[in-house]
């Protein structure tokens, strides 16, 4: 089964720092662009960041760069997503997520086809 | 305010058709693919339609997708009171971003 966990999330004072992690099982990670999308209380979806499989390309949201960082360590099948100087802004349910993007005839395609249950991260 | 719009709320009768927009620009929908999100309350997002108007194994084919310049559409046939739920579209930006659209609530009256 195809599965993606999503740990690290809590309860931090504005300013503080988070890592979450997620462990993918059930496919081959190393083969798949990963995202990082979160949702405020009450609020749509927003993305945050995505990653390309080795780790060599790495793209934010406008709000986040600076002070969240993605990773991934393929040996372990997780990814990661390094938050510092949190913002009460910041507050949301994190949802680690298998995408695909890519280029088709100078058209980029991009989504998401496997979401993690989510964990929540409070700044407060 | 999201990037790409959507209507805050649509409803319809049960066995009804509905449709959901998603307007956005040249530098998003107008030049990539669009995909479709459907989620229900306290759970994550599931992905009904990709690259415009492909639906994912399982995704029942009452679900549609289809795109014209930079707006985007979903459309639900035979709406069922368990479509009740919250829709979005997404894309990817040329200010190299995905965007996602601010959400729609869907009310099977």
């Amino acid at each position: 089964e195809v599965q993606l966990v999503e740990s690290g999330g809590g309860l931090v004072q504005p300013g503080g720092s988070l890592r979450l992690s997620c462990v993918a099982s059930g496919f081959t990670f190393s083969t798949y662009w990963m995202s990082w999308v979160r949702q405020a209380p009450g609020k749509g979806l927003e993305w945050v960041a995505n990653i390309n499989q080795d780790g060599s390309e790495k793209y934010y949201v406008d709000s986040v760069k600076g002070r969240f960082t993605i990773s991934r360590d393929n040996a372990k099948n997780s990814l990661y997503l390094q938050m510092n100087s949190l913002r009460a802004e910041d507050t949301a349910v994190y949802y680690c997520a298998r995408t695909f993007r890519g280029v088709i005839y100078y058209s980029y395609y991009y989504y998401i086809d496997v979401w993690g249950k989510g964990t929540t991260v409070t700044v407060s | 305010q999201s990037v790409l719009t959507q209507p805050p709320s649509v409803s319809a009768a049960p066995g009804q058709k509905v449709t959901i927009s998603c307007s956005g620009s040249s530098s998003n929908i107008g030049n990539n693919y669009v995909s479709w999100y459907q989620q229900f309350p306290g759970t994550a997002p599931k992905l009904l339609i990709y690259d415009n108007n492909k639906r994912p194994s399982g995704i029942p084919d009452r679900f549609s997708g289809s795109k014209s310049g930079t707006s985007a559409t979903l459309g639900i046939t035979g709406l069922q009171t368990g479509d009740e739920a919250d829709y979005y579209c997404g894309t990817w930006d040329s200010s190299l971003s995905a965007v996602f659209g601010g959400g729609t609530k869907l009310t099977v009256l």
